[in-house]
C-alpha cells in the first residue's frame, strides 16, 4: 500500500520528441504528488508536483496529467533536449505524525538522443 | 538563498565501523528527511526530524539512528556498518507543511 510503481526504468527519445514516464500508487491518503530529476552526482531537484484536486498541471515543457479515479499520474517532457538526459523520480507524499512521509518510485533514466 | 549541504562528500569505511554524516538544512527549514539512495533500491526513506524530534521512520535496522539538533542542523549515525550499507545518503529539508523538499548532493560512503 506503500509503493509506487514507476515506468519504465529507462526511456531513450529523441530530440524534439515527448518523454513519457508513469506512475501509480496505491493507498489514497497520498495528497502531493512530485517529480525529482537527477543529475550525476547531484542530488534530486524538485521538478513539478500537483495535488489531486487538479488533473493536470504544465510548467514550460513539462506536464503532470493526473487520474485519481486509477490512482495513476505521469510526467510529459515536450520537445525532449538532450539537457533532459537524467533520472527522474515520482513520489507520493502524504501526512503522517504532524509532518509528511514520501514514498519515491525506483526511477527512470531518461536519454535524448541529438 | 544557501541551499541543503552535507558533510562529509564522501566517505570510506571499513566493516564494522560507524560513521556520522551531517546535514544543514536551508534557513528557516525545520523539517529534516534523509534516504539511502543506492542503484537496486531507488530512494529508501531512513527518517524525518522536526525540532529535534523524530516524528516518522523507515524500516531500517536500528543501527541506523539520527538527531536532530536546536539550529535544525541533523547528523546521521551508522553504527556496526556492513557492506550492504554501501550508498549515496540524501538529506533533504522542507518547510513545515509542505511536501516539497530540497535535496543536498548527498554523502557517498563505500563501505570496504
Amino acid at each position: 500500500q506503500q509503493q509506487v510503481k514507476q515506468s519504465p526504468q529507462s526511456l531513450i527519445v529523441q530530440k524534439g520528441g515527448i518523454s513519457i514516464i508513469n506512475c501509480a500508487y496505491e493507498n489514497t491518503a497520498f495528497d502531493y504528488f512530485p517529480w525529482y530529476q537527477q543529475f550525476p552526482g547531484k542530488g534530486p531537484a524538485l521538478l513539478i508536483a500537483i495535488r489531486p484536486d487538479v488533473s493536470e498541471k504544465k510548467e514550460g515543457r513539462f506536464t503532470i496529467s493526473f487520474n485519481k479515479s486509477a490512482k495513476q499520474f505521469s510526467l510529459h517532457i515536450m520537445d525532449s533536449q538532450p539537457g533532459d538526459s537524467a533520472t527522474y523520480f515520482c513520489a507520493a507524499s502524504m501526512g503522517q505524525a504532524g509532518g509528511f512521509k514520501t514514498i519515491f518510485g525506483a526511477g527512470t533514466r531518461l536519454f535524448v538522443k541529438a | 538563498k544557501a541551499g541543503v549541504t552535507q558533510t562529509p562528500r564522501y566517505l570510506i569505511k571499513t566493516r564494522g565501523q560507524q560513521v556520522t554524516l551531517s546535514c544543514s538544512p536551508i534557513s528557516g527549514h525545520r523539517s529534516v528527511s534523509w534516504y539511502q539512495q543506492t542503484p537496486g533500491q531507488g530512494l529508501q526513506f531512513l527518517f524525518e526530524y522536526f525540532s529535534e524530534t523524530q516524528r516518522n521512520k523507515g524500516n531500517f535496522p536500528g543501527r541506523f539512528s539520527g538527531r536532530q539538533f536546536s539550529n535544525s542542523r541533523s547528523e546521521m549515525n551508522v553504527s556496526t556498518l556492513e557492506l550492504g550499507d554501501s550508498a549515496l545518503y540524501l538529506c533533504a529539508s522542507s518547510t513545515l507543511t509542505e511536501g516539497e523538499q530540497f535535496f543536498g548532493p548527498g554523502t557517498r560512503l563505500t563501505v570496504l
